[in-house]
């Protein structure tokens, strides 16, 4: 079965400073990845995707992040972080079933709290 | 537009009794998905629909819950009888189709609190 590992469940940072919020993935097919945002008392909101080509991605809000098939992770960084940046971050790995059509698995979540 | 729509945003009840959670996807979007998150066990698909149809309900955690989607704009999710276990935040969302470059749309979620 396909899963998602994000191994930090909070990550503590001060303002202005980078932050990367790691995703481990385990899959034995092609898969697609995607890192979604998720504010207090709202639903989620995709930051960005992996499909294909440049394995370094790049989102909303100025984050990114890289795709290493190697290493079965798709780790989201930002270089200088804001206050707004507070929020759950979800790391998403979707393939393609046998049956046709795909599922979307999410990992646990990370919390990222912002700290002046 | 609107984006995905659920209501009501918070529901407390008692235990035995029938809740029911409602959306309204975003209009052209083909699939619906309902979601559960808790603290345990994160972000769960329960089922999700194409069409109006159901195509994958394994999620449903047992009898007691069950969804249904009459038409292209509205989509319930029941529980009943409902049980504290129950108590999370209940998501819908959609998307225009199921590929992975279709990106999901959430609403803002139910908050179920069962007592």
């Amino acid at each position: 079965a396909q899963s998602v590992t994000q191994l930090d469940s909070q990550v503590p940072v001060f303002e202005e400073a980078p932050v990367e919020l790691r995703c481990n993935y385990s899959s034995s097919v092609s898969v697609y990845l995607f890192w979604y945002v998720q504010y207090p008392n709202q639903g989620l909101q995709l930051l960005l995707k992996y499909l294909s080509g440049s394995t370094l991605v790049k989102g909303i809000n100025g984050f990114e992040a890289e795709f290493n098939k190697s290493q079965t992770s798709f780790h989201l960084r930002k270089p200088s972080v804001h206050i707004s940046d507070t929020a759950e971050y979800f790391c998403a790995v979707s393939y393609i079933l046998t049956g046709g059509g795909n599922k979307l698995t999410f990992g646990t979540g990370t919390q990222l709290k912002v700290e002046l | 537009d609107a984006g995905v729509i659920q209501s009501p945003r918070h529901e407390v009840t008692e235990m035995g009794q029938e809740v029911t959670l409602r959306c309204k996807p975003i209009s052209g979007h083909d699939y619906l998905f309902w979601y559960r998150q808790t603290m345990m066990r994160g972000l769960e698909l329960l089922i999700y629909f194409n069409n109006n149809v159901p195509i994958d309900d394994s999620g449903m955690p047992e009898d007691r819950f069950s969804a249904k989607m009459p038409n292209a704009s509205f989509s319930t999710l029941k529980i009943q009888p409902s049980e504290p276990r129950d108590s999370a935040v209940y998501f819908c969302a959609s998307s225009r189709e199921q590929g992975y470059n279709s990106p999901l749309h959430f609403g803002n979620g139910t908050r179920l609190t069962v007592t």
